[in-house]
């Protein structure tokens, strides 16, 4: 069964500090690995990696994927309260032209002041 | 340009009604997700559609739900008799043809059952 863990489940950070989320996967078939950031309401993407070792940077955040050891992080530096929010990892298939997404049950992040 | 449009953003129904949600793809998108959030659980995906076809059911609860997404109008989630357990968020995404593209998400229908 494809599995996607996310690590950790809850995180709690001081404004200006540095953190990095995690996420491991064990499917089949793997095509594509995404990042989203789930606030009040809808899903928003941020990245989506296919390639082993090449980060994908917007702003603060930055994400790479490594492809033999299964893992991806997204790392966000320079925290803002505004980064409060939950980090959803999602695993795509390569089965034709779409598929659907095998998510992470994802990293709860808060970020005080 | 508008997004992924999901009506009602909230939805209330007694024990045994049935509930339709409807999603709206963003333009030029042709593939169509259903996904379902239980509270404290990650999107479990439920149903992938194109228009007038049903790719891949293989998350859906093989009694009474059931999708569409027809040449015409919004997909639908019609999910018949419900009961408690089926209170949950539930997530449309869409995707446009073209291979390898990402999934971009509504803001979601949250069913209450009573």
């Amino acid at each position: 069964e494809d599995k996607v863990v996310q690590s950790p489940l809850s995180l709690v950070v001081h404004e200006g500090d540095t953190v990095t989320l995690n996420c491991s996967y064990e499917v089949t078939n793997f095509r594509s690995l995404l990042w989203y950031k789930q606030e009040k309401k809808a899903p928003t993407f941020l990245f989506m990696l296919t390639s082993s070792g090449i980060e994908k940077k917007s702003g603060r955040l930055s994400s790479i994927l490594d492809k033999k050891e299964l893992f991806s992080i997204l790392n966000i530096t320079a925290t803002q309260t505004g980064d409060s929010a939950i980090y959803l990892c999602a695993v795509a298939l390569n089965t034709g032209t779409a598929s659907k997404l095998t998510f992470g049950t994802g990293t709860r992040l808060q970020v005080t002041l | 340009n508008a997004g992924v449009m999901q009506n009602p953003r909230h939805l209330v129904r007694r024990r045994g009604q049935e509930a339709r949600l409807r999603c709206s793809p963003m333009k030029g998108h042709s593939h169509v997700y259903w996904y379902r959030q239980l509270p404290e659980e990650g999107l479990k995906f439920m149903v992938y559609l194109q228009k007038e076809n049903i790719i891949d059911e293989s998350g859906m609860p093989k009694e009474r739900f059931s999708a569409e997404f027809p040449k015409e109008g919004p997909s639908i989630l019609r999910i018949q008799q419900v009961v408690r357990g089926d209170s949950a968020a539930y997530f449309c995404a869409s995707s446009p043809q073209r291979v390898g593209q990402p999934q971009h998400f509504g803001d979601g229908t949250r069913l209450s059952i009573l």
